[in-house]
């Protein structure tokens, strides 16, 4: 158990669903992460939020719509996305902006058909 | 901008030695990672080392920084085939904020 869980471990959805992707930390964390990992591309910071306020977000496109109503839940909402959206999604939390570093869940891997 | 870089693959025998390479750019850099993420699964803390040390050593694992050329590296010993995966050089921002290199894909062969 890495303290980070994530859940749906596997989605599939059509373009015109709306789904929700589910992170909670078990830490004691004051920040938490969303990630996207692509096949082949770097991992993608996608949104940043410290102390239950978001503080980064990093040009992404509005069907993604985080939200993060304690310090220990974070949500990614989805709808209308793309086949190109299909990746794996990371969650991420540490103490103070990353000092120690960050505890990852395991991810929620997205189909988008 | 803040920038790390690895090289994408690494292909060696098992019981050799693995080294893994990463450059950085922020100079000012607190702390440098190495994570490890197996197939299917997040990203896992591997090691971590501060700026002002130059090798940190955890049981197979040996890492080396060299601040004046910003290169990090990470030294696998006896390597085994569970020691695949991808590995993720990562710096500290000036923000807490870490910059992720692009990861190196570590083949082990039998």
């Amino acid at each position: 158990e890495t303290g980070v869980t994530q859940t749906p471990r596997h989605l599939v959805m059509g373009m015109t669903n709306k789904k929700s992707l589910k992170c909670e930390q078990h830490l004691g964390h004051n920040a938490m992460y969303w990630y996207k990992q692509s096949a082949k591309k770097p991992l993608e910071l996608m949104f940043v939020y410290s102390l239950e306020e978001r503080v980064e977000n990093n040009s992404v496109p509005s069907r993604f719509s985080p939200e993060c109503p304690n310090s220990s839940h974070l949500f990614l909402h989805l709808h209308t996305l793309q086949p190109e959206d299909s990746a794996l999604y990371l969650c991420a939390s540490s103490q103070d902006r990353g000092v120690g570093g960050y505890t990852f869940g395991s991810g929620t891997r997205l189909t988008v058909v | 901008g803040e920038d790390v870089e690895q090289s994408l693959f690494l292909s060696v025998r098992e019981g050799d030695s693995s080294v893994i390479n990463c450059t950085y750019t922020d100079s000012s850099s607190t702390y440098l990672y190495w994570y490890k993420q197996e197939p299917g699964a997040g990203l896992q803390l591997l090691t971590y080392i501060f700026s002002n040390m130059d090798m940190k050593q955890d049981q197979r694992l040996t890492v080396l920084l060299n601040k004046k050329d910003k290169h990090l590296s990470l030294r696998i010993a006896d390597t085994q085939t569970g020691d695949s995966a991808i590995y993720f050089c990562a710096e500290s921002s000036n923000t807490g904020k870490l910059i992720f290199g692009q990861g190196t894909t570590l083949q082990v062969k039998p």
